[in-house]
């Protein structure tokens, strides 16, 4: 089935530890995204990209990384330089071009905690 | 910048009944498109119903519908014969159709909705 599938689930950082989400899509989407969601909050975007080995900014992207070296592929490092991490973190996915209408796709999810 | 916002943080219905969640937006632009998610607890983000800025009839989908009101800036969500899988957060999100906003989906806070049995 296609879908987007993020991992782990669970993720637990030590202090000045970088981390790394994984985001993987195989739905041929040429883009993807990635949100932050806090407790009571809706999303708001870390980070996007339409296209291989190139992205941008969203709203909230200090302390965060990506690359987009295969366009099934999105991982989103979390560095030390995030000194609030602990969020619910999502990935999409989406469509681009004369079908930009088109809703973007979530994967699971992964909770990432301060240990 | 676009702004979304949800004045209604938790909202409870009686199971078979019709509840309305509310959503207002700001946007200078004329070409947009607008979502609605459900998020149950598993946090899944689910696509409900969506609305084309340009077409002027209400969407709908089985037991969901909206009222969008372009001039008002409101983008209202009505769920009829409420069900206890109805039970989530519900995100209103708006994402514009031109430029490199059109990436962007930008969330209200979320409306938390209990269905009473």
């Amino acid at each position: 089935d296609g879908g987007i599938t993020q991992s782990p689930k669970y993720l637990f950082r030590k202090e000045g530890q970088n981390v790394t989400l994984s985001c993987e899509q195989n739905l041929n989407h040429d883009a993807m995204y990635w949100y932050r969601q806090d407790p009571g909050q809706g999303l708001r975007l870390i980070y996007y990209s339409q296209i291989v080995n190139d992205f941008q900014k969203g709203d909230i992207a200090e302390g965060y990384s990506v690359s987009r070296e295969k366009k099934e592929s999105f991982p989103l490092t979390v560095t030390s330089a995030q000194k609030n991490p602990t969020a619910f973190y999502l990935c999409a996915s989406s469509i681009l071009g004369r079908l930009d209408h088109q809703p973007q796709h979530f994967g699971d999810g992964t909770r990432l905690s301060i240990l | 910048a676009q702004t979304v916002t949800q004045s209604q943080p938790e909202m409870s219905v009686q199971e078979a009944e019709t509840v309305t969640l509310s959503c207002t937006y700001d946007t200078s632009e004329s070409d947009y498109y607008l979502f609605w998610y459900k998020q149950p607890p598993s946090r899944q983000m689910i696509l409900v119903i969506r609305q084309e800025a340009y077409k002027q009839q209400n969407a709908t989908e089985n037991r969901f519908s909206v009222n969008f009101q372009k001039a008002a800036k409101s983008f209202s969500l009505k769920i009829s014969d409420s069900q206890l899988g109805d039970a989530a957060m519900y995100f209103c999100a708006y994402r514009s159709a031109e430029g490199q906003g059109a990436q962007k989906l930008v969330f209200g806070q979320g409306t938390r909705l209990t269905i009473n049995p």
